[in-house]
């Protein structure tokens, strides 16, 4: 499996709390991405990174931000989280250079607000 | 913009028998890379196969093979000799080839199960 970890894995918290959701990989990626995932639903990618200090907005509209201080380290954070964030949230990386496309992606982070 | 259909929300399919999972899409590029992606219950995706548009040639990976159509815009997965560990959700993905590399394009997926 790719070096590519995302935490928590799990995480039910109540309306209005301040989560960040972590994702971090080993290989040296220039690209990073974060989708939303409903269970058995289709992806909507929500930021994605060039490398650090860029990151850009998806396709889908999200109350969240990201940020991109290292190269390995792409977290999330939702300042105010809403019961409409429920959702598995889907952290990966590619390499850019070597063409190809071919992203690798975490384990993801269920996410329930409550 | 460029759509991806998967037509097929679930499927299911005997242990060693093939199963084929379709997909379309829609675009204006010529140059472009298709993907199939698996995602296991509870487990990370994983990338299964890989098409570029310019290789009339349809890629293979051991069991998983793809029917490429350009033409008509089709990339179908075919899984042969299905195995219990087969079952997912399968994911076809578009990607624009070159520049600073596009994002995935994802269809809504098809649910596999492979039944014993």
């Amino acid at each position: 499996e790719a070096d590519i970890y995302q935490t928590p894995r799990y995480l039910v918290i109540g309306t209005g709390k301040k989560i960040t959701l972590e994702c971090s990989q080993t290989m040296g990626h220039d690209k990073m991405y974060w989708y939303q995932q409903d269970p058995g639903m289709e992806l909507h990618l929500i930021h994605y990174s060039y490398g650090v200090n860029s990151t850009e907005k998806g396709d889908l509209s999200s109350e969240s931000t990201v940020s991109r201080i290292r190269t390995e380290h792409f977290p999330l954070t939702l300042e105010s989280a809403r019961p409409s964030h429920t959702s598995q949230y889907l952290c990966a990386s590619s390499d850019t250079s070597r063409g190809g496309g071919e992203q690798y992606f975490g384990p993801g982070t269920r996410l329930t607000v409550t | 913009a460029q759509t991806v259909t998967q037509s097929q929300p679930e499927m299911s399919v005997q242990e060693a028998e093939t199963v084929t999972l379709s997909c379309t899409y829609d675009t204006s590029e010529n140059n472009y890379y298709l993907f199939w992606y698996k995602q296991p219950p509870s487990r990370q995706m994983i990338l299964v196969i890989r098409q570029e548009a310019y290789k009339q040639q349809n890629a293979t990976e051991n069991r998983f093979s793809v029917n490429f159509q350009k033409a008509a815009k089709s990339f179908s997965l075919k899984i042969s000799d299905s195995q219990l560990g087969d079952t997912a959700m399968y994911f076809c993905a578009f990607m624009k080839h070159g520049g600073s590399q596009g994002n995935l394009i994802f269809g809504k997926g098809t649910k596999l199960s492979v039944k014993p």
